[in-house]
């Protein structure tokens, strides 16, 4: 069956103090994985899409890696302003669907 | 531009009522889905759309309908509303079908509706 699993549920990091997100997954035939960051009372907005193992992206002080069995979000140094919930999701393997994560909470204090 | 909308933001039901949340979107996207959010649950998708015309169903369709007559609109359906449907609900967008090697996986998400039914 087809699952994406986020941890951890939350984190909250003194502002400057660098962390992971993971996100492990179990589909057949991996298409791609896709990052999200969502703000309260907002809707998703994307971030990144990942397609092979190896491959890195970045954006500001946020960095998405990929192995054979999970995604890690990395934040360097970060700012309050990067507090929100993040979000990943993987096409299914046999429709045209996006499975989500239950996401990751993150707080970041001054 | 502006983008999905989505219309009531937010929405009181009783127990039974039906109503439709509209989405619409102008950016001529042929990939449209509605999907639901819930605390601990992450998002689940109820239907999507591949283009007008064409539904199918997601995880969690039971007790939502949808129709695509037009690449623009893709409104959902609550037939008989009951408190389990309590949730936010977003509709979303892609210009890509999603199985697709070449996809980005680059949803455009509305602001979302908050419904509650008592």
């Amino acid at each position: 069956e087809d699952q994406v699993t986020q941890s951890p549920e939350a984190l909250r990091l003194q502002e400057g103090e660098s962390s992971s997100l993971n996100c492990s997954y179990t589909v057949s035939g991996l298409r791609g994985l896709f990052w999200y960051r969502q703000d309260p009372g907002k809707g998703p907005e994307f971030l990144f899409t990942l397609y092979s193992a190896g491959e890195e992206k970045e954006k500001e002080r946020l960095k998405a890696t990929l192995t054979k069995k999970e995604s890690f979000l990395h934040i360097t140094a970060p700012k309050p302003e990067d507090s929100a919930t993040y979000l990943c999701a993987v096409p299914y393997s046999s429709a045209s669907k996006i499975i989500f994560g239950s996401g990751t909470r993150l707080s970041i204090r001054p | 531009n502006a983008g999905v909308t989505q219309t009531p933001k937010f929405q009181v039901l009783k127990t039974g009522q039906s109503m439709t949340l509209q989405c619409a979107q102008d950016m001529n996207h042929e990939y449209m889905s509605w999907y639901r959010q819930d605390p601990g649950m992450g998002l689940r998708l109820i239907h999507y759309s591949v283009g007008a015309g064409i539904t199918d169903q997601g995880e969690v369709p039971n007790g939502y309908n949808v129709s695509r007559s037009t690449t623009e609109d893709f409104p959902l359906r609550l037939l008989s509303a009951a408190p389990s449907q309590t949730s936010v609900y977003f509709c979303a967008s892609s210009p890509f079908p999603v199985d697709s090697l070449t996809n980005t996986g680059e949803l455009f998400f509305g602001e979302g509706s908050r419904l509650t039914v008592l």
